[in-house]
Formats: structure tokens, sequence, C-alpha cells
């Protein structure tokens, strides 16, 4: 599975727009990106994935680029509650085992 | 609906006892995750089951771990004589499928062990 990038720490004000980038400049063609988060030591929890469409669901949106070798989450109105770790992960969609490599990870602090 | 269920939350052991960590998969998921992350650390993959399989175990250690997903019951993770090391949270999570696309894993709230 391809290795991901991203900055270990954000700030976003609460009510704005948090942009969370991702690099995977090695992602191949089968590869999907996924993203999660963990909330404070809790079970991480699925956000979004997508392969190279844009993608947009209750939760946030995924914007991948053409090259599809990054991408950036966007949650469109930051809340307190969604401090938390963003984890951007690549993975096969089929043919593997389907596990999951989390790197450092995305700390994004939401403040008032 | 209930989510992935994981028992005990909490687990204090001494070293060299067995530490017994039980994952309850949401219901209709017959594919079975097991995690661990160390103090101040991120989330690594230990082993991947399917009913009574072990499809990929290739991040579990060479020794003293375990795991099973029984035809019925809960899996189960199994730490045979424990050291501080082992000190962590162990997350379960499951998945419909497995390994196809949009299949994502949902994940328990973890069982925190703690070796003294």
């Amino acid at each position: 599975d391809a290795k991901t990038t991203q900055p270990p720490s954000m700030d976003c004000a609460e009510g704005r727009a948090a942009n969370l980038p991702c690099n995977h400049s090695t992602i191949s063609g089968n590869e999907y990106v996924y993203w999660y988060r963990q909330i404070h030591s809790q079970g991480p929890q699925y956000i979004i994935h997508g392969l190279k469409n844009n993608e947009t669901n209750e939760m946030a949106s995924l914007i991948i680029t053409e090259d599809r070798k990054s991408s950036t989450l966007i949650l469109p109105h930051a809340t307190l509650r969604d401090t938390a770790v963003y984890y951007c992960i690549v993975r096969v969609g089929s043919g593997n085992t389907g596990k999951l490599i989390f790197g450092q990870g995305t700390t994004l602090q939401v403040k008032p | 609906n209930a989510g992935v269920m994981q028992n005990p939350r909490h687990l204090v052991r001494r070293r060299g006892q067995e530490a017994r960590l039980r994952c309850s998969p949401m219901k209709g998921h017959s594919h079975v995750y097991w995690y661990r992350q160390l103090p101040e650390e991120g989330l690594k993959f230990m082993v991947y089951l399917q009913k009574e399989n072990i499809i990929d175990e290739s991040g579990m250690p060479k020794e003293r771990f375990s795991a099973e997903f029984p035809k019925e019951g809960p899996s189960i993770l199994r730490i045979q004589q424990v050291v501080r090391g082992d000190s962590a949270a162990y997350f379960c999570a499951s998945s419909p499928q497995g390994n196809r696309p949009g299949d994502e894993q949902f994940f328990g709230p973890g069982t925190r062990l703690t070796v003294l």
C-alpha cells in the first residue's frame, strides 16, 4: 500500500471549514483514499473514501487531484467535537486483506 | 443496531498472567481485524480473521499472541505471559466483506490493557 504524508497538526476556528491535506504521490491505479478519525483515544471512525472522483457525504467532502497524487478532506463547518486525529490511508480496493495502515495523522484542533 | 462491542473495556494484569480480549462484530459482519495502539503511537494492524480462519497475521508478534474467531461467539485475542510492553489499547474492527471498495471497517471502543 502506498505511503501518505500529512501535516502533524492544524488549527481551525469553530464554524469555519477545515481543509486537511494528504499527499500520496506513489498511489497506484487500484488504490482508494480513505479517511478515518480518532477522537480522544476512542475507536477510529470512518469518514469517507474515494478513488478518483470527488466525494461528499453527511460528514465531509473529499477532493482528489486529477493526477491522484494528493487529496483534501474538507469539514465544511468545523465544531469543537471535530477535534481529533485525522488519518489519510490508501488501500487497495480488492485482492488484498483490506488491512488499514495508519500513519501519524493530522491532529486537528478546533478552537472557539 | 449495535456496533462493534469489546470487553472488557479495561483490563489489568500482572506480568506473566494471561489476557483475553473479546470482540463481537456488528450483526452480519464476518470479517474481524485487530489493531494495537501503544501509548503515544499510531494504530498498528495485528491480524485479520474470517469465521474460523486466520487470513492475515502479518502484524502479530511471533510469540505469546494468538487470535481466533470461532463459528459461534466472539473473536478472541489472547496474550500469554504478558509483559509491561504489552500495555496498550487494543481495537477490534469488523466489516461485511473485508476487502472490497467501500467496505469500511467499523471500530469498537477498544480494550485498554495495563500490565503491572
